[in-house]
């Protein structure tokens, strides 16, 4: 089966444009999971949804940064205003539920702004 | 109290050596411990994954030692190939987190042919 797929693979913005980066789960998979992966923060979590609900929005930087999931499925997480500060991949995964920890990963978006 | 902690940074071995990659947590909540294996441009996969009921976990090459009392867990690399030249992440989640990871530093691994 498909796995979790992202898109675009590549985003490059100006500074203070909002930009909306795309994740497809695993058919199946309620859990889903954002996280940033930078060079001098290695790998942090973004946020959690369960179904369309998302009972742990910790790990947003600020309040530029949201997300939604619609239908259960597809989820999009927006920055707004962008920052050079932003520039980082941003990963999706997806589990089962949120009690199997088994996390699957997509190929993430490198975003870029200059 | 959230931390992993992931040693060494970077590790070089000949092809056929054993490298371990080393991590620590402090929270005793936790009782998931995956590892995860990064190659350039692609997302993490998942290696293997151990939790606190069993002190090791061995697929194919690729074993989990686990020692609960030190909090500390470790990843062995049997019979490494130049293919498993890549970064390699260990994380941690339970308790009340929902599944969300927690990782270490990663390490980035270099086997020689």
């Amino acid at each position: 089966g498909a796995g979790v797929s992202q898109s675009p693979s590549n985003k490059v913005t100006e500074k203070g444009k909002d930009v909306e980066l795309r994740c497809d789960p695993i058919s199946g998979h309620t859990a889903l999971y954002w996280y940033r992966q930078s060079l001098g923060q290695g790998l942090e979590f973004l946020i959690y949804f369960q179904g369309n609900s998302a009972p742990d929005k910790s790990g947003l930087p600020s309040d530029r940064f949201s997300a939604e999931r619609t239908g259960g499925s597809v989820s999009t997480l927006t920055i707004q205003r962008t920052q050079q500060e932003d520039s980082a991949v941003y990963l999706c995964a997806s589990s089962l539920d949120g009690n199997t920890y088994e996390q699957y990963f997509g190929p993430g978006t490198r975003l870029t702004v200059t | 109290q959230q931390q992993v902690k992931q040693s060494p940074q970077s590790l070089i071995v000949q092809k056929g050596g054993i490298p371990i990659i080393n991590c620590a947590y402090e929270n005793t909540a936790f009782d998931y411990f995956p590892w995860y294996q990064q190659f350039p441009g692609k997302g993490p996969a998942l290696l293997i994954a151990i939790r606190p009921d069993v002190s090791e976990k061995k697929e194919g090459r690729f074993t989990i030692s686990f020692n609960k009392s030190a909090k500390q867990f470790s990843l062995h690399i049997m019979d490494s190939q130049p293919g498993d030249s890549a970064t390699y992440f260990c994380a941690a989640t339970g308790g009340t987190s929902y599944g969300k990871l927690t990782f270490g530093q990663g390490t980035i691994l270099t086997v020689h042919p």
